[in-house]
């Protein structure tokens, strides 16, 4: 696609429910990565996927939290047991290209998903 | 834990101002980059500097690289109303293999007034 698509844009759960947020990242972009923002907070790194393999889950806040990619392509965040300090915008982006000899990736954001944990 | 704070947190102007806001560690960063977010949508990248000391220039925004590369500046001159949004900075760590991860910034919520 054209960008980083994100779904669903909004959701709205329950405490101990789990939810599933998904990326579908731009065609081609080898690099996914799944930031959180709370309100007030900047981003905060989750986990980082090159290919299907996650060399660093160093983010995740805890064990209620995984992702997974298939295909090279589409990812999903898991949140299992929701706790309302769950509540954040969960973005994902992803990149192609690497700034040689700087490791500053170029990073191509969706639009989030707004997660409001009841 | 690298830490990027930004200042002011707030900025409230009216349109043709300039102003300049601020980027800035104590940890040396291998590159930094600067994003604009509107409400509802992802960060959009508008530069990285590399060079300590680098000045880049966008239209009328100029983003400025600290000479040990722990600090940056963006100023815009001559503000406009399309410049509101939420400017983030983020720094990319130096080696260590882990300079994929991103630090960020709050960020600086700029409204930009008719």
């Amino acid at each position: 696609g054209a960008g980083v698509s994100q779904s669903p844009s909004n959701k709205v759960t329950e405490k101990g429910k789990d939810v599933e947020l998904r990326c579908d990242p731009i065609s081609g972009h080898t690099a996914l990565y799944w930031y959180r923002q709370s309100l007030g907070q900047g981003l905060e790194f989750l986990i980082y996927f090159q290919g299907n393999s996650a060399p660093d889950k160093s983010g995740l806040p805890s064990d209620r939290f995984s992702a997974e990619r298939t295909g090279g392509s589409v990812s999903t965040l898991t949140i299992q047991r929701t706790q309302q300090e769950d509540s954040a915008v969960y973005l994902c982006a992803s990149s192609l290209e690497y700034f040689a000899g700087t490791g500053a990736e170029k990073l191509f954001f969706g639009s989030g998903t707004q997660l409001s944990v009841l | 834990t690298q830490l990027l704070e930004q200042s002011p947190q707030f900025l409230s102007i009216q349109e043709g101002e300039n102003l300049t806001v601020y980027c800035n560690s104590s940890s040396v960063f291998s590159s930094l980059q600067w994003y604009r977010q509107e409400p509802g949508e992802g960060p959009v990248l508008l530069v990285t500097v590399v060079t300590g000391g680098e000045v880049k220039k966008l239209k009328r925004l100029t983003f400025q690289f600290g000479d040990a590369r722990k600090d940056s500046s963006l100023h815009i001159t001559a503000a406009q109303t399309g410049d509101t949004g939420l400017y983030l900075c983020a720094g990319a760590n130096v080696g260590g293999g882990s300079n994929y991860k991103l630090t960020f910034g709050k960020g600086t919520l700029l409204t930009v007034n008719p």
